[in-house]
């Protein structure tokens, strides 16, 4: 069964530090990875979909990495602000399945 | 990108009624939908898959005679609550795709509430 993990759970960090979220997963035949921000009592907004055959995605200041022979994922964040406040979801689909979620970090970004 | 929806956005029932959540695909037909159940601090949580014209897959310990999932058309899917409990207070969010090598695109959730 896959399984997806995300440390740390929480994470508090001045404005404009560099930061490292990671997710594992157990299974490494996923179809692709996903991560997603969501803030309190919101939907999920998609942040950078990885499919298997890549290694990295970029998005403005965000860069996710996947290595999924080792079934792990990095999603970096450069030069944190407080908007960056939310908490961040990684989720991985097998091929023709629903989403599997790690239960999130929250990162809390001071000003 | 594709554009689901989810209404109501906020619902709050009292104990013992059921409650209706739609999921439309706007732009796109959504050949499978999924729904998915979030506690308080806790991750989602994948409760049944749709698949159009077919009856619902439910995870292990979702009821399918209390949360009622039909998938009628290519752009709409519907989940009851039937006779919902105080337990059954959560956010509820879907997602669809147009097939399997597509994306999935999620709505915006359904807070309810049951008192």
């Amino acid at each position: 069964k896959q399984e997806v993990t995300q440390i740390p759970a929480a994470l508090s960090v001045p404005e404009g530090e560099n930061l490292v979220l990671n997710c594992s997963f157990t299974d490494s035949a996923i179809y692709n990875l996903q991560w997603f921000r969501q803030d309190p009592g919101k939907g999920l907004t998609s942040l950078l979909l990885i499919q298997s055959s890549q290694r990295e995605q970029t998005s403005g200041r965000l860069n996710a990495s996947l290595d999924k022979s080792s079934g792990r994922s990095t999603l970096y964040i450069a030069a944190s602000q407080p908007g960056d406040s939310a908490t961040y979801l990684c989720a991985v689909e097998l091929w023709g399945t629903a989403l599997i979620f790690g239960k999130g970090t929250t990162l809390s970004v001071s000003s | 990108g594709a554009v689901v929806s989810q209404h109501p956005s906020r619902v709050i029932c009292k104990s013992g009624t059921s409650v209706k959540i739609e999921c439309r695909s706007l732009d796109f037909q959504a050949t499978t939908m999924f729904w998915y159940r979030q506690f308080p601090k806790q991750s989602l949580m994948l409760m049944a898959t749709s698949n159009e014209g077919s009856k619902a897959t439910y995870e292990q310990g979702v009821e399918k005679d209390k949360f009622l999932i039909n998938h009628a058309s290519l752009t709409l899917s519907t989940l009851t609550v039937t006779s919902a409990h105080p337990e059954d207070s959560s956010f509820y969010i879907c997602s669809a795709r147009a097939g399997e090598s597509y994306e999935q695109y999620f709505g915006p959730g359904t807070r309810l509430t049951v008192t």
